[in-house]
């Protein structure tokens, strides 16, 4: 098991360009999740979706889209990138209410 | 969904002391889950405990729940360097459904040589 991958590890983006980063995992959970870490503070929810086709906004949406047509994968697009969207995203999976399987996030940079 | 709200936010200790962080949280729940993420990495799960249990361990970490208070304490004993790490609690509502997760600040523990 591969657990939850995400690709790229490492990103640099200029401002307005767009990006999608992935996320996959093969443990079959239905529940996945995208959240931000901006250094010294805490996770912050992005998106998240309960199984193929379902999608919600967490905490913090604005600036990103996901769309989840498989169980296995998560995609997170930027559409125009912005400086304050440079942060670390890590995306988690789970099934209903046990814990939470994380992936080793993506570092991206916006200039 | 509700959030976890963990206290202190930092916490420094010497090596071999004890540390205790705790969580609060506002509604009823299933189970609460902790979490440690070391710097830069994603979080790992490191115990969970049902909201039918008042205490649970696993090696030197041990667990309180208190549903009438809405707490729940981590405890790690003889503490590491390499227990230094930034610490969340995650309470959870549904056992069979799906409730979004989100996370307070963490508690941040630097364990000194």
């Amino acid at each position: 098991n591969a657990g939850v991958t995400q690709t790229p590890k490492f990103q640099v983006l200029k401002t307005g360009q767009s990006m999608t980063l992935q996320c996959a995992q093969d443990m079959n959970h239905e529940y996945m999740s995208w959240y931000r870490q901006d250094p010294g503070m805490g996770l912050r929810l992005i998106h998240y979706s309960v199984g193929a086709g379902i999608t919600d906004q967490g905490e913090v949406p604005n600036g990103y889209n996901v769309s989840r047509s498989t169980t296995e994968d998560f995609p997170l697009r930027l559409l125009s990138a912005a400086p304050s969207q440079t942060s670390v995203y890590f995306c988690a999976s789970s099934y209903k209410a046990s814990p939470l399987h994380f992936g080793n996030g993506t570092r991206l940079t916006v200039t | 969904s509700q959030q976890g709200e963990e206290d202190p936010q930092a916490l420094s200790i010497q090596e071999g002391e004890n540390a205790t962080m705790n969580c609060s949280y506002k509604t009823s729940i299933n189970n609460l889950q902790w979490y440690r993420q070391n710097s830069g990495r994603g979080l790992v799960h490191l115990i969970l405990i049902r909201s039918n249990e008042r205490e649970k361990h696993s090696g030197r970490l041990r667990v309180t729940l208190d549903t009438s208070k809405k707490s729940s304490s981590l405890l790690i004993t003889a503490s590491r360097a390499a227990d230094t790490a930034s610490y969340f609690c995650a309470p959870r509502q549904g056992e069979t459904s799906y409730d979004k997760v989100i996370f307070g600040p963490g508690t941040s523990l630097s364990v000194i040589p």
